[in-house]
């Protein structure tokens, strides 16, 4: 199995600019979950899917956070408009979502790297 | 979710052993330990996990002490691959894994050669 996929590796764009992030799933994972990273924060949960339907996005910054998970195999995470406070590593994770398996490990991708200037 | 209290930081030399501690006074009867590691520039990698017994697996091993407030990840023989950010994270057994994983400031380690 190729694990987690995300795109693109790197971003930078300029303050303003859309920006959409992608994610795939381990095959046969039922839970998608979107973390951001930086370094005055810590990691932090933006949103997270089961079965493709959004379960928990409180941690989605404003309305200019927005994601999708159109079908079990495919995630985006899209900003616009893009601030420079959005700089961080953005990663992607999935597991079998199994509601009684405490145990089930979560599978992180490469992440995102985004740059706003 | 309860809270975990982990050093900073720790330093270890290369080919010994190290004992990465972490607190969780508050921890519930349902609540599994679990931990993760994060090298550099990478997504965080799961490492161990447990309930009450001690644990091991081709990683580490996990010492949970009796009355569950404490547990320590051990690494038997630290490689200068092992240098990362170790997370010690609570998962609720009741409430599944279908939840996100609550991640803390972690310890990060530095091996020596």
């Amino acid at each position: 199995d190729a694990g987690v996929i995300q795109s693109p590796r790197h971003e930078v764009t300029e303050m303003g600019q859309e920006v959409t992030l992608r994610c795939k799933p381990i095959s046969g994972h039922n839970s998608l979950f979107w973390y951001r990273q930086t370094m005055m924060r810590g990691l932090e949960l933006l949103i997270y899917f089961n079965n493709n339907v959004p379960i928990d996005d409180s941690g989605m910054p404003e309305d200019r956070f927005s994601a999708k998970m159109p079908n079990a195999s495919f995630s985006t995470l899209k900003i616009q408009p893009s601030e420079p406070r959005d700089s961080a590593v953005y990663f992607c994770a999935s597991n079998t979502g199994t509601g009684s398996k405490v145990a089930d490990t979560q599978y992180f991708g490469p992440g995102t790297r985004l740059t706003v200037l | 979710d309860a809270k975990t209290t982990q050093p900073n930081s720790m330093e270890s030399n290369e080919e010994e052993p190290v004992h990465l501690p972490c607190n969780h006074s508050t921890i519930s009867g349902t609540d599994y330990i679990h931990w993760y590691r994060q090298l550099p520039s990478q997504g965080p990698e799961y490492v161990i996990h447990g309930l009450t017994s001690n644990v091991n697996n081709r990683m580490a091993s996990l010492a949970i002490a009796e009355d569950r407030k404490s547990s320590t990840l051990i690494l038997h023989r630290a490689t200068l691959r092992d240098a990362a950010v170790y997370y010690c994270i609570l998962r609720d057994r009741v409430q599944g894994s279908a939840r996100q994983l609550t991640f803390g400031s972690g310890t990060q380690l530095t091996v020596l050669p």
